[in-house]
Parts: structure tokens; C-alpha cells; sequence
């Protein structure tokens, strides 16, 4: 198994340009999320999924769209983009939580984005 | 009060030494505990997960204090190795979805 992938792993923006940010898993897990970690920061929630059509706002959704048509893939739209999103973008993917005390995260490898 | 906070350190230990982080979480209905370790610039991957008895693997042991509501990871004979950012996690449920919360990190520095 991969586990999480990500791509792109590294992008250079200009203000106002547009990506997507890829995640794909092959674990069959039903839950997806998106995370931001800026420097020496800790890790913000930005959206997740609890399943195929199904998804929700994390801590810090305002810039950013996601969509998952399909239980492996969870891509992260950034449209105009800002120097504020300048972060490095950590994609995530679980069982349902709390089913047993042993259900947790596994990450991807993070795609680093600079917007200049 | 954050749902979990840690003391962000750096916390510097010569190898060998034997060095401990606690964690403290909000919510006391949480059921899941779990650290992870961050390396620069990588992605955080699971350490270990904390259970009620507390548990060891290999030099690491990992404690848990309900009624206080901390965690502890324990390290012994550090390595070089080691240096990391370790996360503590605790899974909270936030309107009937749980998620995992994780603390913004204790990062420690092992020197030869």
C-alpha cells in the first residue's frame, strides 16, 4: 500500500492564480482531511470528509474548496490565491474515529506552496 | 484554554539521557490519546497511542492521567535520532463528529 499520496510535493503561485492540491489514499478509509501548518505553527484543520458526496468546514475553510466524488481521492481547490496561504498543505486519511482507542490519522507527505 | 497544550520546549538532552513531555487536554470526555513525532519539514506520523495502563515500546513509555487530564511520553537513552517535534493528539467529539486535536508540538534536540 501507498497510504496517502500528494501532489504536487513543491508550487510556486503568483497572487491571484489557481491549483488544485491532489490527495489520493488507498487504505479504504472513509475519512479525508486537509490540513495547513505554517512555520513553527501547529496544524489547522482546513476541511474534511466523512465519505464519498459528503464534506465539512474545518477551523480555516475561507479560500479553499474541496470535493470527493470518490473514497480515495479528496483534492483541495485554492482559487485567488493569497501570500496568507504561503503554507505547507498536509492532507490526512482515518476510519471512523473512536471506534476502537487505536483509530488515528495517517498522513501524506505535504505539498509545500508559496504564493508570491 | 486550547483543547491541547504542550510546552513548546526546545528541551536539549545529551544522548543517553532520559527526558519526559507532558501534555494537557480540555475535554474530559476524550477517549483517544496518541503521540506522534514530526521531523522537519515532514509529515507527522504515529508514535505511539496511549492507553488507560500506560504502555511502552522500546524506550518510549506513555502515560495517562484521567483525572488530571495529561499525558506523558517518556524517553529513555536518547539518540541522536530522536530529535523531533512530538505531537500530542486527543480525539475529541465536536458535535456528534470526533476528531483528533493535536498540540502544537514539543520539540526536542538531542547533542552528542
Amino acid at each position: 500500500n501507498a497510504g496517502v499520496t500528494q501532489t504536487p510535493k513543491f508550487r510556486i503561485l503568483k497572487i491571484g492564480q489557481s491549483m488544485t492540491l491532489q490527495c489520493t489514499q488507498d487504505m479504504n478509509h472513509n475519512y479525508m482531511y486537509w490540513y495547513r501548518q505554517d512555520p513553527g505553527m501547529g496544524l489547522k484543520l482546513i476541511y474534511y470528509s466523512v465519505g464519498a458526496g459528503i464534506t465539512d468546514k474545518g477551523e480555516v475553510p475561507n479560500g479553499y474548496n474541496v470535493s470527493r466524488s470518490t473514497t480515495e481521492d479528496f483534492p483541495l481547490r485554492l482559487e485567488l490565491a493569497a501570500p496568507s496561504q504561503t503554507s505547507v498543505y498536509f492532507c490526512a486519511s482515518s476510519s471512523p474515529l473512536g471506534v476502537t482507542s487505536t483509530d488515528t490519522q495517517y498522513f501524506g507527505p505535504g505539498t509545500r506552496l508559496t504564493v508570491l | 484554554r486550547k483543547e491541547v497544550e504542550q510546552d513548546p520546549g526546545p528541551f536539549n538532552v545529551p544522548e543517553g539521557a532520559t527526558v519526559a513531555f507532558n501534555c494537557t487536554y480540555s475535554n474530559s470526555a476524550s477517549q483517544s490519546f496518541f503521540w506522534y513525532r514530526q521531523d522537519c519539514r515532514k509529515e507527522p506520523k504515529l508514535l505511539m497511542s496511549v492507553y488507560s495502563s500506560g504502555n511502552e515500546d522500546g524506550r518510549f513509555t506513555a502515560q495517562l492521567n484521567r483525572a488530571s487530564q495529561y499525558i506523558s511520553l517518556l524517553i529513555r537513552d536518547s539518540k541522536l535520532s530522536d530529535s523531533a517535534t512530538y505531537l500530542c493528539v486527543v480525539n475529541i467529539r465536536n458535535t456528534g463528529f470526533q476528531k483528533l486535536v493535536f498540540g502544537t508540538g514539543t520539540r526536542l534536540l538531542v547533542s552528542p
